[in-house]
Protein backbone atom coordinates (compact mmCIF):
# COMPACT_ATOMS: atom_id res chain seq x y z
CA UNK A 1 0.00 0.00 0.00
CA UNK A 2 1.14 3.66 -1.19
CA UNK A 3 2.05 5.94 1.95
CA UNK A 4 -0.20 8.54 -0.10
CA UNK A 5 -3.80 7.48 -2.25
CA UNK A 6 -5.16 9.76 -4.62
CA UNK A 7 -8.18 8.93 -6.89
CA UNK A 8 -6.69 9.56 -9.98
CA UNK A 9 -9.91 10.40 -11.84
CA UNK A 10 -10.40 12.06 -14.00
CA UNK A 11 -13.14 14.58 -12.74
CA UNK A 12 -15.48 16.02 -14.99
CA UNK A 13 -16.95 19.20 -14.05
CA UNK A 14 -18.44 22.40 -15.69
CA UNK A 15 -17.03 25.46 -15.61
CA UNK A 16 -17.87 27.62 -12.10
CA UNK A 17 -18.48 24.39 -10.10
CA UNK A 18 -16.84 23.83 -6.91
CA UNK A 19 -13.85 21.39 -7.05
CA UNK A 20 -13.10 19.21 -3.87
CA UNK A 21 -9.58 16.94 -4.42
CA UNK A 22 -8.40 14.88 -1.77
CA UNK A 23 -5.53 12.57 -0.83
CA UNK A 24 -5.29 9.97 2.47
CA UNK A 25 -1.91 9.31 3.70
CA UNK A 26 -0.92 6.88 6.29
CA UNK A 27 2.38 8.15 7.93
CA UNK A 28 1.39 10.17 10.95
CA UNK A 29 4.88 11.58 11.25
CA UNK A 30 3.77 14.58 8.07
CA UNK A 31 3.86 17.43 9.04
CA UNK A 32 3.70 19.85 5.75
CA UNK A 33 1.56 19.31 2.88
CA UNK A 34 1.33 20.55 -0.24
CA UNK A 35 -0.53 20.67 -3.83
CA UNK A 36 1.10 21.07 -7.03
CA UNK A 37 -0.13 21.68 -10.51
CA UNK A 38 0.69 19.87 -13.55
CA UNK A 39 -0.54 20.92 -16.96
CA UNK A 40 0.22 18.32 -19.68
CA UNK A 41 3.25 18.21 -20.80
CA UNK A 42 4.68 20.10 -18.35
CA UNK A 43 6.70 20.15 -15.16
CA UNK A 44 4.75 20.51 -11.48
CA UNK A 45 4.65 24.03 -9.78
CA UNK A 46 3.08 24.12 -6.40
CA UNK A 47 0.15 26.08 -6.24
CA UNK A 48 -0.84 25.69 -1.87
CA UNK A 49 1.67 24.62 0.97
CA UNK A 50 -0.04 24.08 4.49
CA UNK A 51 2.08 22.74 7.76
CA UNK A 52 0.35 20.65 10.24
CA UNK A 53 -3.55 21.16 10.70
CA UNK A 54 -6.33 23.51 9.19
CA UNK A 55 -6.96 25.45 6.37
CA UNK A 56 -5.39 27.69 3.98
CA UNK A 57 -6.96 29.53 1.45
CA UNK A 58 -5.16 32.02 -1.64
CA UNK A 59 -7.89 33.32 -4.56
CA UNK A 60 -9.99 30.71 -5.53
CA UNK A 61 -8.29 28.09 -3.67
CA UNK A 62 -8.41 26.97 -0.48
CA UNK A 63 -6.26 23.38 1.47
CA UNK A 64 -7.44 21.77 4.42
CA UNK A 65 -5.54 19.48 6.43
CA UNK A 66 -7.20 17.16 8.96
CA UNK A 67 -4.37 15.33 10.76
CA UNK A 68 -6.44 13.31 12.79
CA UNK A 69 -8.10 11.40 9.77
CA UNK A 70 -4.72 11.56 8.08
CA UNK A 71 -7.02 12.69 5.39
CA UNK A 72 -6.20 16.99 3.12
CA UNK A 73 -8.09 18.76 0.69
CA UNK A 74 -7.87 21.04 -1.94
CA UNK A 75 -11.03 23.31 -2.68
CA UNK A 76 -11.81 25.15 -6.02
CA UNK A 77 -14.24 27.39 -6.28
CA UNK A 78 -15.27 29.25 -9.91
CA UNK A 79 -13.57 26.86 -11.00
CA UNK A 80 -12.20 27.69 -15.01
CA UNK A 81 -11.19 25.37 -17.84
CA UNK A 82 -8.27 27.42 -17.61
CA UNK A 83 -7.91 24.48 -14.05
CA UNK A 84 -7.98 21.62 -16.43
CA UNK A 85 -4.84 20.32 -14.99
CA UNK A 86 -3.36 16.99 -12.93
CA UNK A 87 -3.70 18.28 -9.18
CA UNK A 88 -0.82 15.81 -7.22
CA UNK A 89 -0.57 16.62 -3.19
CA UNK A 90 2.57 16.02 -1.91
CA UNK A 91 3.96 15.45 2.02
CA UNK A 92 7.10 15.23 3.62
CA UNK A 93 8.06 15.20 7.36
CA UNK A 94 9.93 17.28 9.97
CA UNK A 95 13.05 15.15 9.71
CA UNK A 96 13.39 14.39 5.94
CA UNK A 97 12.46 18.21 5.40
CA UNK A 98 13.30 18.36 1.66
CA UNK A 99 11.83 14.82 0.76
CA UNK A 100 8.36 14.39 -0.61
CA UNK A 101 6.13 11.91 -1.14
CA UNK A 102 3.75 12.52 -3.90
CA UNK A 103 0.23 11.08 -4.67
CA UNK A 104 -0.09 10.03 -7.86
CA UNK A 105 -1.88 12.59 -8.94
CA UNK A 106 -5.94 13.70 -9.99
CA UNK A 107 -6.98 14.77 -13.51
CA UNK A 108 -9.46 17.43 -13.75
CA UNK A 109 -11.45 18.80 -16.45
CA UNK A 110 -13.31 22.18 -16.49
CA UNK A 111 -15.65 22.11 -19.45
CA UNK A 112 -16.69 25.60 -20.87
CA UNK B 1 15.30 33.64 -13.86
CA UNK B 2 15.11 30.76 -16.88
CA UNK B 3 14.12 28.33 -14.25
CA UNK B 4 15.14 24.87 -14.26
CA UNK B 5 16.99 23.45 -17.64
CA UNK B 6 16.75 19.43 -18.46
CA UNK B 7 17.81 18.63 -22.01
CA UNK B 8 17.06 16.33 -24.05
CA UNK B 9 13.64 17.11 -24.03
CA UNK B 10 12.99 13.85 -25.64
CA UNK B 11 15.26 10.59 -26.04
CA UNK B 12 14.40 7.44 -28.01
CA UNK B 13 17.20 5.01 -27.99
CA UNK B 14 17.15 0.93 -27.65
CA UNK B 15 17.70 -1.15 -25.07
CA UNK B 16 20.92 -1.38 -23.86
CA UNK B 17 22.26 2.03 -24.47
CA UNK B 18 23.53 4.29 -22.59
CA UNK B 19 21.60 7.63 -21.83
CA UNK B 20 22.39 10.71 -20.40
CA UNK B 21 19.83 13.14 -19.08
CA UNK B 22 20.97 16.93 -17.63
CA UNK B 23 19.67 19.27 -15.60
CA UNK B 24 20.81 22.91 -14.60
CA UNK B 25 19.23 24.06 -11.34
CA UNK B 26 17.93 27.57 -10.77
CA UNK B 27 20.99 29.65 -9.78
CA UNK B 28 21.54 29.79 -5.51
CA UNK B 29 19.40 26.69 -5.08
CA UNK B 30 21.61 24.35 -2.47
CA UNK B 31 19.37 21.50 -3.43
CA UNK B 32 18.70 19.60 -6.36
CA UNK B 33 16.09 16.51 -7.32
CA UNK B 34 16.16 14.04 -9.83
CA UNK B 35 12.30 12.18 -10.15
CA UNK B 36 10.91 9.52 -12.39
CA UNK B 37 6.83 10.06 -13.46
CA UNK B 38 4.78 7.18 -14.68
CA UNK B 39 1.35 6.43 -15.15
CA UNK B 40 1.76 3.81 -12.93
CA UNK B 41 3.95 4.88 -10.49
CA UNK B 42 3.27 8.60 -10.39
CA UNK B 43 6.25 10.84 -9.31
CA UNK B 44 9.34 9.13 -7.58
CA UNK B 45 12.13 10.65 -5.88
CA UNK B 46 15.07 8.94 -7.34
CA UNK B 47 18.12 10.87 -5.97
CA UNK B 48 18.60 14.40 -4.11
CA UNK B 49 21.69 16.69 -3.65
CA UNK B 50 22.64 19.39 -1.02
CA UNK B 51 25.15 21.34 -1.59
CA UNK B 52 26.44 18.64 -5.06
CA UNK B 53 26.55 15.95 -2.03
CA UNK B 54 24.39 12.97 -2.43
CA UNK B 55 21.62 13.17 0.18
CA UNK B 56 19.40 10.09 -0.49
CA UNK B 57 19.60 8.05 -2.92
CA UNK B 58 17.58 4.84 -2.18
CA UNK B 59 15.11 5.32 -4.78
CA UNK B 60 17.52 4.88 -7.10
CA UNK B 61 18.20 1.45 -8.88
CA UNK B 62 21.67 1.27 -8.46
CA UNK B 63 23.05 -1.44 -10.61
CA UNK B 64 21.88 0.84 -13.69
CA UNK B 65 21.67 4.37 -12.62
CA UNK B 66 24.13 7.10 -11.03
CA UNK B 67 24.11 10.37 -10.88
CA UNK B 68 26.64 12.81 -10.01
CA UNK B 69 26.64 16.97 -9.75
CA UNK B 70 29.99 17.90 -10.35
CA UNK B 71 29.18 21.62 -9.66
CA UNK B 72 26.47 24.05 -8.22
CA UNK B 73 25.02 24.50 -11.56
CA UNK B 74 25.14 20.93 -13.56
CA UNK B 75 23.99 17.61 -12.79
CA UNK B 76 23.24 14.71 -15.08
CA UNK B 77 21.54 11.27 -14.29
CA UNK B 78 23.02 7.99 -16.09
CA UNK B 79 20.83 4.75 -17.71
CA UNK B 80 23.42 2.42 -18.20
CA UNK B 81 22.48 -0.11 -19.63
CA UNK B 82 18.79 1.21 -20.51
CA UNK B 83 16.19 -0.98 -20.13
CA UNK B 84 12.33 -0.65 -21.72
CA UNK B 85 10.81 -0.18 -17.65
CA UNK B 86 13.14 2.87 -17.78
CA UNK B 87 10.44 4.37 -20.24
CA UNK B 88 9.16 7.67 -18.29
CA UNK B 89 9.20 11.15 -17.95
CA UNK B 90 12.49 12.27 -15.64
CA UNK B 91 11.80 15.61 -13.56
CA UNK B 92 14.71 18.13 -12.29
CA UNK B 93 13.82 20.02 -9.45
CA UNK B 94 15.53 22.55 -7.45
CA UNK B 95 15.05 24.26 -4.26
CA UNK B 96 16.59 26.59 -1.18
CA UNK B 97 15.93 25.74 2.21
CA UNK B 98 12.49 25.73 2.18
CA UNK B 99 9.74 23.44 1.13
CA UNK B 100 8.95 24.93 -2.34
CA UNK B 101 10.54 22.92 -5.54
CA UNK B 102 10.63 24.06 -8.61
CA UNK B 103 10.25 21.43 -11.48
CA UNK B 104 12.05 21.62 -15.17
CA UNK B 105 9.98 20.99 -18.24
CA UNK B 106 11.10 16.92 -17.90
CA UNK B 107 12.82 14.48 -20.29
CA UNK B 108 10.46 12.19 -21.99
CA UNK B 109 12.50 8.87 -22.18
CA UNK B 110 11.67 5.18 -24.56
CA UNK B 111 13.54 2.93 -24.66
CA UNK B 112 12.61 0.17 -27.59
Amino acid sequence: QKEVEQDPGPLSVPEGAIVSLNCTYSNSAFQYFMWYRQYSRKGPELLMYTYSSGNKEDGRFTAQVDKSSKYISLFIRDSQPSDSATYLCAMTSSTGFQKLVFGTGTRLLVSP
Amino acid sequence: DAGVIQSPRHEVTEMGQEVTLRCKPISGHDYLFWYRQTMMQGLELLVYFNNKAVMDDSGMPKDRFSAKMPNASFSTLKIQPSEPRDSAVYFCASSRLVNEQFFGPGTRLTVL
